[in-house]
């Protein structure tokens, strides 16, 4: 079955920029999308098409997609971006998710 | 403004069947999306469980999909999750999720972008 790694924990100053990566075998074919957690809450959808920003996501979010890894990349980090980010990508009709990265703001 | 809300039981006994409702307020399940569930263990990420269409297409996770059944109904604009032969493996935060398909030349790919706020089930004796 599809695999998806991420780093279980990435930390950054605030105001310096954030880069949460995603692997998975020739993971630049497909699209893939980002999702953000705070303890306690849902996930929302942060990036989604590899690039695409939904409507209320704030422009210091940016995705790519290149090869074997999907980056996502927050610039100016936030206190308030301190949350879990999990990618996801579709494989042979399944949907996959990454095992979820710890973003820390210290 | 769309709002899922999940509700069943929250707690199950090992080897019986979790039985949960989404219900839909804002939009139409009719309409040109897809809805989906979600789960999450404690402590753990998150676990694709299966994706539904109004029309009856379902499209499950191969490690569960033995398991699970979704249905939908349009008159009460809500759709229902059923896992059987529950473990404590089960025990988990299940969300519902309204599912977006996009197609870009050959490619066919979805992503959730509204979620309900999470119902908790344990599966115990």
């Amino acid at each position: 079955s599809y695999e998806l790694t991420q780093p279980p924990s990435v930390s950054v100053s605030p105001g310096q920029t954030a880069t949460i990566t995603c692997s998975g075998d020739k993971l630049g074919d497909k699209y893939v999308c980002w999702y953000q957690q705070k303890p306690g809450q849902s996930p929302v959808l942060v990036i989604y098409q590899d690039i695409v920003r939904p409507s209320g996501i704030p422009e210091r979010f940016s995705g790519s997609n290149f090869g074997n890894t999907a980056t996502l990349t927050i610039s100016g980090t936030q206190a308030m971006d301190e949350a879990d980010y999990y990618c996801q990508a579709r494989d042979s009709g399944t949907e996959v998710f990454g095992g979820g990265t710890k973003l820390t703001v210290v | 403004q769309v709002q899922l809300q999940e509700s069943g039981p929250g707690l199950v006994r090992p080897s019986e069947t979790l039985s949960l409702t989404c219900a839909v307020s804002g939009y139409s399940i009719s309409s040109n999306y897809y809805w989906g569930w979600i789960r999450q263990p404690p402590g753990k990420g998150l676990e694709w469980i299966g994706t539904i269409f109004h029309s009856g297409d379902t499209y499950y996770n191969p490690s569960l999909k033995s398991r699970v059944t979704t249905s939908s109904d349009t008159s009460k604009n809500q759709f229902s999750l059923k896992l059987n032969s529950v473990t404590a493996a089960d025990t988990a935060v299940y969300y519902c999720v309204r599912v977006v398909l996009k197609i870009v030349g050959a490619s066919r790919f979805y992503y959730m972008d509204v979620w309900g706020n999470g119902t908790t089930v344990t599966v115990s004796s």
